[in-house]
């Protein structure tokens, strides 16, 4: 699977978008970017995926640029709630049979009053 | 749908001694990943078990070992314990064919004195 680049940490106001980035500059095209988070000590929290086009649902929106090299979750009006380690993962296609997730270390969302 | 379940949810044993975790997936998901997190090495994938069969395994030692009930439901088991064996023990299921999105439990956390 491609690696991804991901700030160490990133502060955003509640109420405010917060915009997290990845790169995923050796990214093939079969593989998705998936996003997780994991809120301390509890399971990771799937976000939302993407191949090619930008993806919407309840929680957040993922845009992918052009030439899929990096990415951007947007969570669009940030909680409390939402402090947590947010992962970037790119994994190989749904029809590749391949079900492994390849962490890295994430970006530590604090959002603040 | 009632999401992944794992027990125990803490458990703590002492070295040399052995343990086993359990994970029943979403209803109907065939597809059982283990992960393990510690501090220092993050989020690592142990091994994999579709249909009753350990499809992919981690880079693990043998002490570390799963199995997969004709339910789904999966088990891994940890002999002669280390105290570095102690983390959050992460089990993740996915659809039909493994290949679809991974939903985690809430995970156990293991403590080895």
């Amino acid at each position: 699977d491609a690696k991804t680049t991901q700030p160490t940490s990133m502060d955003c106001a509640e109420g405010r978008a917060a915009n997290l980035p990845c790169n995923h500059s050796t990214i093939s095209g079969n593989e998705y970017v998936y996003w997780y988070r994991q809120i301390h000590s509890q399971g990771p929290q799937y976000i939302i995926h993407g191949l090619k086009n930008n993806e919407t649902n309840e929680m957040a929106s993922l845009i992918i640029t052009e030439d899929r090299k990096s990415s951007t979750l947007i969570l669009p009006h940030a909680t409390l709630r939402d402090t947590a380690v947010y992962y970037c993962i790119v994994r190989l296609s749904m029809n590749s049979g391949y079900s492994t997730l390849t962490f890295g270390k994430g970006t530590m969302l604090l959002v603040s009053p | 749908k009632a999401g992944v379940t794992q027990t125990p949810r803490y458990l703590i044993k002492t070295r040399g001694q052995q343990v086993t975790l359990s994970c029943s997936p979403i209803s109907g998901h065939r597809s059982v990943s283990w992960y393990q997190q510690t501090p220092g090495q993050g989020l690592q994938f142990l091994f994999e078990y579709f249909s009753e069969t350990q499809r992919n395994k981690g880079n693990f030692p043998g002490r570390f070992s799963g199995r997969q009930f004709s339910n789904s439901r999966s088990e891994m088991n940890v002999s002669t314990l280390e105290l570095g064996d102690s983390a959050l023990y992460l089990c993740a299921s996915s659809g039909w064919t493994g290949a679809e999105t991974q939903y985690f439990g809430p995970g156990t956390r293991l403590l080895v004195l």
